[in-house]
């Protein structure tokens, strides 16, 4: 089947810290992955995706690398800010859910000055 | 800007009664999404529809129903809420069946059932 698995938070940082959020999956074929932000007290939108394998996805200085061999999505940042405090939900979608998306529990950030 | 719009963000409500959560996207999308987010267990598909009239079930669609009418609108509704139904209700939507599509979301609504 298709699942999702992030690590669990919650994760504290401090400002400028260099980041990382491992998701790993498992799907047959190929999925196409993304990373999700939830700021708090708003939904979720996208903040990057990639859909073939070695594709980088980035978006305001994130960014995470479709690796087939490793089944792997893990989310990077190389300097975080207070504003990147939110819970982070990764994600796949293939050909053979249909319309189904399947996420990951998501990671909690809390970014400290 | 594109938009999903969720008609309540806050609703408390009794054991019993009957719970109308609306859906409006403004993007002409042809799929639309009702999920539940509890802390631990992410985001739980409810139903989703892919067309006016369509439906169909996702992961937990006990306790729950939807209505499309209009292809921008899209209901969820709990026909004798539970405790157990208390949770943040998220709405969401997505345009075609290409497998790089997005979903965009609304806010969600944070329903508590007393």
């Amino acid at each position: 089947g298709n699942s999702v698995t992030q690590m669990e938070g919650p994760v504290t940082l401090s400002e400028e810290a260099f980041l990382t959020i491992n998701c790993t999956y498992t799907a047959t074929g190929y999925p196409s992955l993304f990373w999700y932000v939830q700021y708090p007290g708003e939904g979720l939108q996208l903040l990057l995706k990639a859909t073939k394998a070695d594709d980088k996805g980035s978006n305001k200085g994130f960014e995470a690398t479709y690796r087939k061999e490793t089944t792997s999505f893990h989310l990077e940042k190389g300097s975080v800010q207070v504003s990147d405090s939110a819970v982070y939900f990764c994600a796949l979608r293939n050909a053979n859910t249909g319309n189904q998306f399947y996420f990951g529990t998501g990671t909690s950030l809390t970014v400290i000055p | 800007d594109v938009k999903v719009t969720q008609s309540s963000r806050y609703l408390v409500k009794r054991t019993g009664e009957k719970v109308f959560l609306e859906c409006v996207q403004d993007m002409d999308h042809e799929n639309m999404f009702w999920y539940r987010q509890d802390p631990g267990l992410g985001l739980r598909l409810i139903y989703f529809s892919y067309d006016v009239k369509m439906k169909e079930k996702g992961d937990i669609p006990e306790g729950y129903s939807v209505s499309r009418e209009k292809k921008e609108r899209f209901s969820l509704i709990l026909e004798s809420a539970s405790t157990n139904q208390t949770s943040m209700y998220l709405c969401a939507s997505r345009k075609g069946q290409g497998i790089a599509g997005e979903l965009f979301f609304g806010e969600g609504s944070r329903l508590t059932v007393l």
